[in-house]
């Protein structure tokens, strides 16, 4: 089983629509978990993350988390063109090891 | 303006060549990391830095080494023992350990070795 998995995508959606991202993770000792996105041939850019259970909002991004579940999700409201990008979902190991997911591919319809 | 700066964008070597990448980041944060991607992949971790001289092996370290003789600089080396070293190389930084710190990213290497 990988660490990390997200819906493999591609994931496309309408303007204006939500975009709604799921990763789920094995090691329940995780504390600290990251969303990033990833435009075609650039570095990755971090746009959230979360410690706690429950959700955190930030702008038009709401990330979700459940511990017990296992899982950490990425809800994008009101989608824009410019939010077309791959999103990777990344999951502490230990303190100074990150495991990423595959990344979920994005393309906002106009 | 802080941040992370990787040269070259574009490298291309010959098959057997050694190669270093070059990593500097004035955020003064403590750790370092070296990750590589490939097409349709996640990013798996080579090495990373704590402190100064002192590095881990991360999950693919095979066909590569690093040195960290200064905080601001965490060069990688992608030796000719690495089998497919054609990949796109990110560097980052972390201010602490990545519970309470989030990984920062360089614009990226993207090396071809023909």
């Amino acid at each position: 089983q990988k660490e990390v998995e997200q819906n493999s995508g591609p994931l496309s959606v309408p303007e204006g629509a939500i975009a709604s991202l799921n990763c789920t993770y094995s090691d329940r000792g995780s504390q600290s978990f990251f969303w990033y996105r990833q435009y075609s041939g650039k570095s990755p850019e971090l746009i959230m993350f979360i410690y706690s259970n429950g959700d955190k909002e930030d702008g038009r991004f709401t990330a979700q988390l459940n511990k017990a579940s296992q899982y950490v999700s990425l809800l994008i409201r009101d989608s824009q063109p410019s939010d077309s990008a791959t999103y990777l979902c990344a999951v502490n190991v230990n303190d100074y090891k990150l495991s990423f997911g595959a990344g979920t591919t994005v393309t906002v319809r106009a | 303006d802080g941040g992370i700066t990787q040269s070259p964008k574009y490298l291309f070597r010959k098959e057997g060549q050694n190669v270093t990448l070059s990593c500097e980041q004035n955020l003064n944060h403590d750790a370092m990391y070296w990750y590589r991607q490939d097409p349709g992949q996640g990013l798996r971790l080579i090495y990373y830095s704590q402190i100064v001289n002192d590095f881990q092996k991360g999950d693919i370290a095979e066909g590569y080494s690093v040195s960290r003789e200064k905080k601001e600089s965490f060069p990688l080396t992608v030796t000719s023992a690495q089998k497919n070293p054609t990949a796109f190389y990110l560097c980052a930084s972390a201010s602490d350990r990545l519970y309470n710190s989030p990984l920062h990213f360089g614009n990226g290497t993207r090396l071809t070795v023909t």
